[in-house]
């Protein structure tokens, strides 16, 4: 009964290259979340995703970031020529879609740690 | 926007010892959720509070709704090195699930 899996743990870029993250969401659950933590801080909201659409991308940057959750395969979280202000956890959560918005349980990955150099 | 304050931001402990931290915010929520994250792992959820004035255990956890809606407290009680990791609260804004969090407690065990 695998959990919500994201790879790589540790994913290191220069400045200017891709960075690819990728999340396989818990069994049977449809809907993934992405969430960015800087050091000492909180979770913040990037963006939310069902199958083959994106439902909220408020949290996503305007440039270089981009998700998609395709019918078939993981979710990815793309950043195109990354820089270090880049540098961060990346989570990955799932949930079933079946709750309320207000009461929906969101299970999280490991996370990705990108370091940009 | 709408903030959370979460208090303390760090504490230090002995084993046995009890701990209560609390969040406040400035809007009114319907649902507060406390989460554990320890060193190099994702949030896990530790208590999901859905009514103004609920308490709610979970092990040696135990967490309340305030009244006012605006705030939350989390008290673990004869603590172990295990309770060691940060202790985040969360709401939910707007209609999208989206999951605004506080800068969280960190909490050490010394045993």
């Amino acid at each position: 009964n695998a959990g919500v899996m994201q790879n790589p743990r540790h994913l290191v870029r220069r400045r200017g290259q891709e960075a690819r993250l990728r999340c396989s969401p818990m069994k049977g659950h449809s809907h993934v979340y992405w969430y960015r933590q800087l050091p000492e801080e909180g979770l913040k909201f990037m963006v939310y995703l069902q199958k083959e659409n994106i439902i909220d991308e408020s949290g996503m940057p305007k440039e270089r970031f981009s998700a998609e959750f395709p019918k078939e395969g993981p979710s990815i979280l793309r950043i195109q020529q990354v820089v270090r202000g880049d540098s961060a956890a990346y989570f990955c959560a799932s949930s079933p879609g079946t709750g309320s918005s207000g009461n929906e349980k969101l299970f999280f990955g490991s996370g990705t740690q990108l370091s940009v150099l | 926007g709408q903030q959370l304050n979460q208090s303390p931001q760090s504490m230090f402990i002995q084993e046995g010892e009890d701990v209560s931290m609390n969040c406040t915010s400035s809007s009114i929520f319907n649902t507060w959720l406390w989460y554990k994250q320890d060193p190099g792992e994702g949030p896990v959820l530790l208590i999901a509070l859905y009514k103004a004035g609920e308490l709610t255990s979970n092990g040696r956890l135990t967490a309340q709704f305030g009244i006012t809606r605006k705030d939350s407290f989390l008290n673990i009680s004869a603590s172990i090195p295990s309770d060691v990791g940060i202790y985040f609260c969360a709401f939910y804004a707007g209609n999208n699930r989206k999951l605004i969090w506080g800068l969280g407690t960190s909490l050490a065990v010394n045993p």
